[in-house]
């Protein structure tokens, strides 16, 4: 079973430049999830999708950071414009299910490493 | 609110040696608990998890035992291996709200 693919690995860029990430999911996870891993910190949630919905992005700071989900598979993240704060790795995640379980197994992929300059 | 709170690093142990790394929670409810695992450049995985108190959660030798009592869920290993550097995290889920992570707990193994 192919694991989550995320792309880039990494990405350097200049203060108030755009960037956006890309992710595959694991094939039939319902669930994807965004997160914010700043050096020395645990993940942060910054927006979670079920299936093609907005499920939670309560964290996520929209008015630079933007996510869709096509068609409930693939999802991008996007930056603009990015300021030195979000210098960090971004992961993405995905289950079968979701948290209306409180159980369900996340799957990450190996994350992209954000730097701003 | 909900948050986890683990011990903080890094924890350098030699092989062979006995491993604890501390885990409490605060939550609303009652939620499942996770280790997550992170090795060198890679992503994190999940290295074991209970759903209930009272659950023992194992996997590749480690255990953690979910006490309510003492909303903890203690990472243990009898004997570490240099394999096992990595960085570990500590998590909390309950049903309908957001995963909460640990800040994360780095171990290094000497051989």
């Amino acid at each position: 079973e192919a694991g989550v693919a995320q792309s880039p690995r990494y990405k350097i860029i200049e203060k108030r430049q755009s960037v956006a990430f890309w992710c595959n999911p694991i094939s039939g996870h319902a669930t994807l999830y965004w997160y914010q891993q700043i050096l020395g910190q645990g993940p942060k949630l910054l927006i979670q999708f079920q299936n093609n919905g907005v499920v939670d992005d309560s964290q996520l700071p929209k008015d630079r950071f933007s996510a869709e989900r096509l068609k409930g598979v693939d999802s991008t993240l996007k930056i603009q414009p990015a300021k030195l704060e979000d210098s960090a790795v971004y992961l993405c995640a995905s289950s079968p299910l979701g948290t209306g379980t409180g159980w369900d197994t996340q799957y990450f992929g190996p994350g992209t490493r954000l730097t701003v300059l | 609110g909900n948050s986890v709170t683990q011990m903080e690093g890094p924890v350098t142990l030699s092989e062979e040696a006995f491993l604890t790394i501390n885990c409490t929670y605060t939550a609303t409810g009652y939620p499942s608990l996770f280790w997550y695992v992170q090795y060198p450049g890679e992503g994190l995985q999940l290295l074991l998890k209970a759903t209930k108190a009272d659950d023992k959660g194992s996997n590749k030798g480690f255990e953690a035992t979910y006490r309510k009592e003492t909303t903890s869920f203690h990472l243990e290993k009898g004997s570490v291996q240099v394999s096992d550097s990595a960085v570990y995290f500590c998590a909390l889920s309950i049903r309908g709200f957001k995963t909460i992570f640990g800040a994360g707990t780095r171990l290094f193994v000497k051989a």
